[in-house]
């Protein structure tokens, strides 16, 4: 069975820091890209950020601004996404998403984890 | 703004169809036949519902079916059944400058 489980959201002040993971299991973690996708209350879902198979390209949404960095390890099946910078806006569910073979569609998704940037 | 559109909600009764739209540039629904079809229920992950543009995956009803026009790609779900009633988002390939957007969702109401 495929599995997506994300972890390390929480709690975090303005300006403040966190890092995601995503642990992978039931696929062959390193045949397939790799998302970040947000959802913030009671709004649509957003793309965040991709990564190829083994790394070597990485995506972002452009109103980032440098702020997240997304990375795998392959040996570990697992993902990551390094907040930096966190503002208001960033307050949302993350979800980590897997492709589709040889197409961009996510086909499988985790649970989610809630980020909540507040003083 | 979401970069693709999608009508805010759609309605309809058990039984009956139903098109949302999602209608976004020549960039990229009218580029790529990359788009994708999610269906959200409340507090729940997105599901796949329908692949480039219209490939309906394994366990996916064949009362849901995907096509595209132009820049406008459309999800249509024929014989309405109660559990239809949810969110719903479209998703494209854009391309090597924008990559990857979504639209704003539609709320599906069974009547």
């Amino acid at each position: 069975e495929i599995q997506l489980v994300e972890s390390g959201g929480g709690l975090v002040q303005p300006g403040g820091s966190l890092r995601l993971s995503c642990a992978a299991s039931g696929f062959t973690f390193s045949d397939y890209w790799m998302y970040w996708v947000r959802q913030a209350p009671g709004k649509g879902l957003e793309w965040v950020a991709s990564i190829k198979t083994d790394g070597s390209e990485k995506y972002y949404v452009g109103s980032l601004k440098g702020r997240f960095t997304i990375s795998r390890d392959n040996a570990e099946n697992s993902l990551h996404l390094q907040m930096n910078s966190l503002r208001a806006e960033d307050s949302a569910v993350y979800y980590c998403a897997r492709d589709t073979t040889g197409g961009w569609s996510l086909a499988y998704w985790g649970q989610g984890t809630l980020v909540t940037v507040s003083s | 703004q979401s970069a693709l559109t999608q009508p805010r909600s759609v309605s309809g009764s058990p039984g009956q169809s139903v098109t949302i739209s999602c209608t976004g540039t020549n960039s990229d629904v009218g580029a790529y036949n990359y788009v994708s079809w999610y269906q959200q229920h409340p507090g729940k992950a997105p599901k796949l519902m329908i692949s480039d543009v219209s490939k309906r995956p394994s366990g996916v009803p064949d009362r849901f079916s995907g096509s595209k026009s132009g820049n406008t790609a459309s999800l249509t779900i024929s014989g309405l059944q109660a559990e239809d009633e949810a969110e719903y988002h479209c998703f494209s390939y854009a391309g090597r400058y924008t990559h990857w957007v979504f639209g704003g969702g539609t709320k599906l109401t069974v009547l």
